[in-house]
C-alpha cells in the first residue's frame, strides 16, 4: 500500500515563528503537492512538485516555501507563521503521467496562535 | 478553468439504504475522475479512480460511473452502514493532467 506520512497531526506555533511541515512518501513517487483545507473553501493547492529540485506554485503560494531535496520528502515552509494560516494543511503523492491515483497523508493540524 | 459540484452538501440516510452522491463538472476533457472518503480531522482516503476511457469502476459495495458528455460522475453506495459516515469528495484532473480540482463534497450521515 501507498504510505504518505506526515511529520505532525496537531501543531501549535507563534505568530512570527518559522514553521516547517514534513511530508514522506514511500512509493518512490515523483509528483508532491501541498494543500490546506478550510471549512466553505475546501482544498486549495499551495505548491507541487514534479521531481527533486523542481517546484510550481499552487493557486495560494504566497506566505509559503516549499523544498524537495529528496524525491521521498516535500516539506512545507511558512517563513513568518501568521494567524490566517491556521488549518488543515493535507499532503499528496502520486505517480508522474496524467491522470495517475492521488495519495494523501493523514493531515497536519496547525494552530497559529 | 475547471469547475466541480457535488449536491447535496449533506444527505442523511437509514441504514440499509442505497444511495447516490452526484459529482459535476464543467470541462468534459478530463484525464479522470476520483472519489475520496475523508473522515473529520483526517486525511482523504482515495476509494475509486475512472479514467476517462471507462463508464465505471466497482470497489465492494462502491461503484462509481462516469458520463464525459454530460459532465457528470456518480458515486453509487450500496446498503449503507453507519461506518459509511463522512464526506465524499471528487475531483478531476484536467489540462495538463497534473492537477486535480476538488468539488466541496458531500457530508454523508447513516443512522442506525
Amino acid at each position: 500500500d501507498v504510505k504518505v506520512t506526515q511529520s505532525s497531526r496537531y501543531l501549535v506555533k507563534r505568530t512570527g515563528e518559522k514553521v516547517f511541515l514534513e511530508c514522506v512518501q514511500d512509493m518512490d513517487h515523483e509528483n508532491m503537492f501541498w494543500y490546506r483545507q478550510d471549512p466553505g473553501l475546501g482544498l486549495r493547492l499551495i505548491y507541487f512538485s514534479y521531481d527533486v529540485k523542481m517546484k510550481e506554485k499552487g493557486d495560494i503560494p504566497e506566505g509559503y516555501s516549499v523544498s524537495r531535496e529528496k524525491k521521498e520528502r516535500f516539506s512545507l515552509i511558512l517563513e513568518s507563521a501568521s494567524t490566517n494560516q491556521t488549518s488543515m494543511y493535507l499532503c499528496a503523492s502520486r505517480r508522474q503521467g496524467p491522470g495517475n491515483e492521488q495519495f494523501f497523508g493523514p493531515g497536519t493540524r496547525l494552530t497559529v496562535l | 478553468k475547471q469547475e466541480v459540484t457535488q449536491i447535496p452538501a449533506a444527505l442523511s440516510v437509514p441504514e440499509g439504504e442505497n444511495l447516490v452522491l452526484n459529482c459535476s463538472f464543467t470541462d468534459s476533457a478530463i484525464y479522470n475522475l476520483q472519489w475520496f472518503r475523508q473522515d473529520p480531522g483526517k486525511g482523504l482516503t482515495s476509494l475509486l479512480l475512472i479514467q476517462s476511457s471507462q463508464r465505471e469502476q466497482t470497489s465492494g459495495r462502491l461503484n462509481a460511473s462516469l458520463d464525459k458528455s454530460s459532465g457528470r460522475s456518480t458515486l453509487y453506495i450500496a446498503a449503507s452502514q453507519p461506518g459509511d459516515s463522512a464526506t465524499y469528495l471528487c475531483a478531476s484532473y484536467t489540462g495538463g493532467g497534473n492537477k486535480l480540482t476538488f468539488g466541496t463534497g458531500t457530508q454523508l450521515k447513516v443512522e442506525l
